[in-house]
């Protein structure tokens, strides 16, 4: 089972500022099955990165993603006010499909 | 506009049964994998299981083999999961989830299953 794990768990930032959250897997995640999304309370999961970089349909180019291997980054330019929320990763490379825990990112 | 609806949710005692569906619309249903995601409140998501567009394949959750089915039902555009021997930790929100490929890209509203 690849596991894969969010770092920092909670980050505390203000509108207009940048954001950058890490995931990282315990082993290669081939063909770069590798997605993020994001959850607001009360809401279902929204995809808005897959295969690494590619954003998904009417995601904003504020939102992109990075990375290879192992080491994976969502990065965000400018928090809007409707971007503070949970945001987990998650690989669809290997069965089990799994998520990580998740970044809280919230107003500071 | 993809749309996925669950439904079936709701109380059982430890031990018994629960079936949810997913009604799909909005896109060509045969053509997707599909998916089951739950997640225990206040928690992280878990992957439940995975059926191919005909049927012919599922996968599960380890946690899950032996006691839930997954299944579809191509005519009706929908999706199943039949859930047996419920235990308390599979209380949780199930949501179904529109496959590309593996990848969970559409989502439905979720349902809540409380095992109590």
């Amino acid at each position: 089972e690849i596991v894969l794990t969010q770092s920092p768990g909670t980050l505390s930032l203000s509108p207009g500022e940048g954001a950058t959250l890490s995931c990282r897997a315990s082993q290669t995640v081939v063909n770069n099955y590798l997605a993020w999304f994001q959850q607001k309370p009360g809401q279902a999961p929204r995809l808005l990165i897959y295969n690494v970089f590619i954003r998904a349909t009417g995601i904003p180019d504020r939102f992109s993603g990075s990375g290879s291997g192992t080491d994976f980054t969502l990065s965000i330019s400018r928090l809007e006010p409707e971007d503070f929320a949970v945001y987990y990763c998650h690989q669809s490379a290997y069965s089990p499909l799994t998520f990580g825990g998740g970044t809280k990112v919230e107003i500071k | 506009e993809v749309k996925l609806v669950e439904s079936g949710g709701g109380l059982v005692q430890p031990g018994g049964s629960l079936r949810l569906s997913c009604a799909a619309s909005g896109f060509t249903f045969s053509s997707h994998w599909m998916i089951w995601v739950r997640q225990i409140a206040g928690r992280g998501l878990e992957w439940v299981a995975t059926i191919k567009q005909d049927g012919s394949e599922e996968y599960y959750v380890d946690s899950v083999k032996g006691r839930f089915k997954i299944a579809r039902d191509n005519a009706k555009n929908s999706l199943y999961l039949q859930m047996n021997r419920l235990r308390a930790e599979d209380t949780a929100v199930y949501y179904c989830a529109r496959g590309a490929g593996w990848l969970p890209d559409s989502w439905g509203q979720g349902i809540l299953v409380a095992v109590s």
